[in-house]
């Protein structure tokens, strides 16, 4: 089946620690996004890809770091810098400005 | 810049009603709209577009939704509402002339009452 596919679905993490998150999509597209989502605050663009060994930074970046070695994989890092970093993580993919995004099923990554 | 507005945090409905969620949206190029759905701790779930053509957009489970320009909307409605849709709505827009990313809206929880 063809699809996203996030891990893992709950992350703990203690304050000073680094920890990546996992998307890895099958469905050979070229844009891929990370998101945060919060309650009451929508959806905001963490990072963006649009081809292999290229990425921007969205709009809430500081603190996360990427890579996009490969087309079908692209690891978020929540580095120590994040002093906030509880939230749902959610990646997805698309192929082209008119085509929806596909979406992972989410992290959920909580701070002990 | 883009954005996106969903002027309701919540919206309640009866079974068997017809449910309109409302999205207001600001680009500067030609809109390219999304309507998704989410789940409790699971991703999102397309359910329809617009891109070009007809104003009206039809798309999964029974949902359309109408694009009116001057008034820079993209309200999502459905007929009759079903118990079954009560999940959390976000509305999205890319603009043509822009990146390749999706702005979203703060998302509308509709809940259908049996």
């Amino acid at each position: 089946d063809g699809g996203i596919t996030q891990s893992p679905k709950y992350l703990f993490r203690k304050e000073g620690q680094n920890v990546t998150l996992s998307c890895e999509q099958n469905l050979n597209h070229d844009a891929m996004y990370w998101y945060r989502q919060d309650p009451g605050q929508g959806l905001r663009l963490i990072y963006y890809s649009q081809i292999v060994n290229d990425f921007q930074k969205g709009d809430i970046a500081e603190g996360y770091s990427v890579s996009r070695e490969k087309k079908e994989s692209f690891p978020l890092t929540v580095t120590s810098a994040q002093k906030n970093p509880t939230a749902f993580y959610l990646c997805a993919s698309n192929d082209g400005l008119n085509t929806e995004a596909f979406f992972g099923q989410g992290t959920r990554l909580t701070v002990v | 810049a883009q954005s996106v507005a969903q002027p309701e945090d919540q919206v309640n409905v009866a079974e068997g009603n017809p449910l309109t969620v409302k999205c207001t949206y600001s680009v500067s190029g030609n809109p390219y709209l999304f309507w998704y759905v989410q789940y409790p701790n699971r991703g999102l779930q397309f359910l329809l577009k617009y891109i070009t053509g007809d104003n009206l957009v039809k798309g999964s489970y029974g949902f359309e939704a109408e694009f009116n320009k001057s008034q820079t909307s993209f309200h999502l409605k459905k007929p009759s509402a079903l118990v079954s849709d009560s999940a959390l709505y976000f509305c999205a827009v890319r603009d043509g002339v822009g990146a390749n990313n999706l702005f979203f809206g703060t998302g509308t929880r509709l809940t259908v009452i049996p």
